[in-house]
């Protein structure tokens, strides 16, 4: 069956760490990945998109990096603040043009 | 830019009422639009695709006669949930998917919260 787990449903960080969150997934062959933001109560808002070819990608404090064969996403978050405390989701671009999202991780940056 | 809209925000029915709910794209022309549910403490399930101009594509097991789905024009899609039951309470999220450079992307609206009592 068709799954997508990310590593833990709740992470706690101290201020300044690096938040890493992982997205693992069976079952699909997605062309490329994708990483949002959720605060309760609010729709998703997107952070990066990683295509299937590409290894690595940043934007400002956040890196993505994509593994085919190992069929996994990591997502870090460097020098973490309180205001990055939110649930990040992946997300999988099929070839139905549909996006499948995993569980969620609830990070809390702790001061 | 790439703004989406939903409206209601929350509602609360009776159960047996049927509920609209609306998605706009307020700045971009939207062919493709998606509809999502998600429970508390849960990930957003992809309910169905919406096309302009033609019928709904559903997910498996997501009745398509309890939830219509129109999508009249490049901007807007309504979700209705028909005889609403106190199942069907949930967090309604629907996206849109713009063209050209962007249309990777999808940008979500903010949600609409439905409780049925």
């Amino acid at each position: 069956s068709q799954k997508i787990e990310q590593n833990s449903e709740a992470l706690n960080i101290q201020e300044g760490k690096t938040a890493t969150l992982t997205c693992n997934y069976t079952n699909y062959s997605p062309a490329y990945l994708q990483w949002y933001r959720q605060d309760p109560g609010r729709g998703p808002v997107f952070l990066l998109l990683i295509r299937e070819n590409e290894k690595e990608k940043r934007k400002e404090r956040l890196k993505v990096t994509f593994d085919t064969t190992l069929k996994q996403s990591l997502f870090h978050i460097t020098a973490s603040q309180p205001a990055d405390s939110a649930t990040y989701l992946c997300a999988l671009h099929n070839t139905g043009n549909q996006f499948y999202f995993g569980t969620g991780t609830s990070l809390t940056v702790i001061p | 830019g790439a703004v989406v809209s939903q409206h209601p925000s929350w509602v609360i029915c009776k159960s047996g009422t049927s509920v609209k709910i609306e998605c706009r794209s307020l700045d971009f022309q939207a062919t493709t639009m998606f509809w999502y549910r998600q429970f508390p403490k849960q990930s957003l399930m992809l309910m169905a695709t919406s096309n302009e101009g033609s019928k709904a594509t559903y997910e498996q097991g997501v009745e398509k006669d309890k939830f219509l789905i129109n999508h009249a024009s490049l901007t807007l899609s309504t979700l209705t949930v028909t005889s609403a039951h106190p199942e069907d309470s949930s967090f309604y999220i629907c996206s849109a998917r713009a063209e050209g450079l962007l249309r990777n992307e999808q940008f979500f609206g903010p949600g609409t919260r439905l409780t049925v009592l």
